[in-house]
């Protein structure tokens, strides 16, 4: 069975500054993809960033990036330059090779952006 | 192009009646997976459908239930409704089933159950 854990149920960080969600995982398969996806207030899911568990570099777009620690089983999203309209819900998540579309999540962590 | 679809957005329900929604993947997009989202339980998901077929299925009992269409449009179903059942129900879409980042969700459909 896989696992998420993400430890930080709220977060705040000021306008422009950089910000780091932690995530961490757990799956005895050696093929697995870590999304991250951020939820507003409105409900809807908007994907971020992806990483492959066989990728050789960092996965990054735009101001996002992921901080892939594949022997620490970690993949922490990092914002830079932070914005007020990226105050929402932070997820990880994960799928396994073999698991299809099938995606294990973990509990989320409300960032709050302040001036 | 369009993203992920979903109807209703909003919805109210009393316990024992059934519900259907629907989600409209992203064209071209094959692959359709539905996720339940309370505050108590988190996201989990429900089940997977991939050129009509379904081919995962979470833990959740037999009053869920769903279906996929040609055009790769999805119906979810739950019957008898409980009111643990209010949540909201999120769709998601993908071209391929794995090995892919592309997996994008609809807005939802919020339900209440009363």
């Amino acid at each position: 069975a896989q696992k998420i854990t993400q430890t930080q149920p709220g977060m705040f960080v000021q306008e422009k500054e950089a910000v780091t969600l932690d995530c961490t995982y757990d799956t005895s398969d050696p093929s697995y993809g870590l999304f991250w996806y951020k939820q507003p207030s409105s409900g809807e899911m908007i994907f971020l960033i992806y990483q492959g568990s066989y990728d050789q570099q960092n996965a990054t777009e735009g101001r996002y990036s992921l901080n892939f620690q594949k022997a620490r089983k970690s993949a922490n999203l990092v914002i830079s330059a932070s914005q007020l309209g990226d105050s929402a819900m932070y997820f990880c998540a994960m799928r396994v090779t073999g698991g299809g579309n099938k995606l294990t999540f973990g509990t989320g962590t409300q960032l709050k952006v302040e001036l | 192009k369009a993203g992920v679809t979903q109807t209703p957005r909003y919805l109210i329900k009393t316990r024992g009646q059934q519900v259907t929604l629907s989600c409209s993947p992203i064209s071209g997009h094959r692959s359709v997976s539905w996720y339940q989202q309370t505050p108590g339980q988190g996201l989990q998901f429900l089940f997977e459908y991939f050129s009509e077929t379904q081919r995962n299925k979470g833990n959740f009992p037999g009053r869920f239930s769903g279906r996929q269409f040609s055009n790769s449009r999805s119906e979810m179903n739950v019957s008898t409704l409980e009111l643990g059942d209010s949540a909201l129900y999120l769709c998601a879409s993908s071209f391929h089933r794995e090995n892919t980042g592309e997996l994008f969700f609809g807005e939802g459909s919020r339900l209440t159950v009363l």
